[in-house]
């Protein structure tokens, strides 16, 4: 079966600190990745998603980039956190074929 | 752009049913979801129903679909203090995967 890791779980970051959030997937191949954030602990918001090692597209403008440098790895980036990056980081993934999407358990993540 | 709309709070006892509702604006939909999300934890797949379809149930989960409306609406059947949780509508409207979600409705059920 496949399932998604993230990690860290949580994290707590001073402001102007680089970040590096990772989320591996395992038991399937070619999946598409996506990196969502959720403030507040509501709405969602797709910031990036990836149809392939290397292939990165984003989806707003902000202060973050994402890499995929093996097949099931997805990698969060920052150079330098702002407060405004604080949030729940969700990683999820879904077959090229399929309809279903899974996610992983979530980063948390406070920027002080 | 695309807009996902679901009201924010719904309180229903214990044993009842629930019925959650969602509406979205884009008419190329190809999948609609419902996901859970249990407090500090990720979200949770609970089914999803192709566009082409009015109906699907499992178990006590029954999902229906108006396309005329635009209307998406999940029935959990005897609800359990379990079910408490946020849940989330969500469509698909591309072939990269991408869903646009709603802003979550946050059910409490009462012993």
């Amino acid at each position: 079966s496949q399932t998604i890791h993230q990690w860290p779980a949580t994290l707590v970051q001073p402001v102007g600190s680089p970040l590096s959030l990772e989320c591996t997937v395992e038991g399937t191949s070619n999946p598409n990745l996506y990196w969502y954030r959720q403030a507040a602990g509501r709405g969602l918001q797709l910031l990036f998603y990836s149809v392939g090692i290397g292939q990165i597209s984003s989806e707003v403008p902000q202060n973050l980039s994402a890499s995929r440098p093996q097949d099931r790895q997805f990698i969060l980036s920052s150079k330098k956190l702002l407060l405004s990056d604080s949030g729940f980081y969700l990683c999820a993934w879904s077959s090229r074929t399929g309809g279903e999407q899974y996610f992983g358990p979530g980063t948390r993540l406070t920027v002080t | 752009g695309e807009d996902v709309e679901q009201s924010l709070f719904l309180s229903v006892r214990e044993g009842d049913s629930s019925v959650i509702n969602c509406t979205y604006t884009d008419s190329s939909s190809t999948y609609l979801y419902w996901y859970k999300q249990e407090p500090g934890a990720g979200l949770q797949l609970l089914t999803y129903i192709f566009s082409n379809m009015d109906m699907k149930q499992d178990q006590r989960l029954t999902v229906l679909l108006n396309k005329k409306d635009k209307h998406l609406s999940l029935r959990i059947a005897d609800t359990q203090t379990g079910d408490s949780a946020i849940y989330f509508c969500a469509e698909r409207t591309d072939s990269w995967g991408k869903l646009q979600f709603g802003a979550g409705t946050q059910v409490v059920v009462t012993p």
